[in-house]
């Protein structure tokens, strides 16, 4: 079935180094993938966003790479800041269909200052 | 000024009570959601909504009703509120083709 799940529940990195969250997804027909930030007691914050006929993007200081010959996807955040400690859900979105997003279950960042 | 807007932002309530929850949003998109989520459960879409006449049920409906108000209200509610509805609520708003964006979250606790 269609799932989006992250390969570790909990991610602890020293402050400016760099954070490397990853997701796997099992729905080949995923074409559109986000993820977000969910900090203690707020909604989920879009960061970044990639489509499937793109391999990177980059935005301010957090990188998508997109491998789909193994459905995996990562979100790379340089030199980790202390304000970066949250929860990073990836989620992927078939645009066929009725624009249905799965969201993964998430991965919780710690940055030790 | 919030883009998506949610009341109230944290509610107490008994078992049996009506409960309704708002969602409003300042972004101009037609497509509109509610979430639940649950630790360990991630979230979870309750019904979503791609214009004021079209409103569809999500996984978790049962419990749930909804009412599109305009393009930029969309309310949840509870009609028998249980103890298991105790949870976090978001709304969230997109485009066709693009990614959500959430509301600050309602929590609600149902006793």
């Amino acid at each position: 079935g269609e799932s989006v799940g992250l390969h570790l529940p909990t991610l602890s990195v020293q402050e400016g180094d760099n954070s490397i969250i990853n997701c796997a997804y099992s729905n080949s027909a995923s074409d559109y993938f986000i993820w977000y930030k969910q900090e203690s007691g707020k909604g989920p914050q879009f960061i970044i966003d990639i489509r499937s006929n793109m391999d990177k993007r980059q935005g301010q200081r957090v990188t998508v790479l997109l491998n789909k010959t193994v459905k995996h996807l990562s979100l790379q955040i340089a030199a980790t800041q202390p304000g970066d400690s949250a929860v990073y859900f990836c989620a992927e979105n078939s645009l066929s269909g009725y624009d249905k997003v799965i969201f993964g279950p998430g991965t919780s960042l710690s940055v030790i200052p | 000024d919030a883009d998506v807007t949610q009341t109230p932002r944290n509610r107490i309530t008994k078992t049996g009570k009506r409960i309704m929850l708002e969602c409003s949003q300042t972004k101009g998109h037609d497509r509109m959601y509610w979430y639940r989520q649950d630790p360990g459960l991630g979230l979870r879409l309750i019904y979503y909504s791609f214009d004021v006449k079209d409103i569809n049920k999500g996984e978790i409906s049962d419990g749930y009703s909804v009412s599109r108000q305009a393009q930029a209200k969309f309310s949840l509610s509870l009609e028998s509120a249980i103890p298991n509805q105790t949870a976090l609520y978001f709304c969230a708003t997109s485009d066709f083709a693009r990614a959500q964006f959430f509301g600050p979250g309602t929590r609600l606790t149902v006793l």
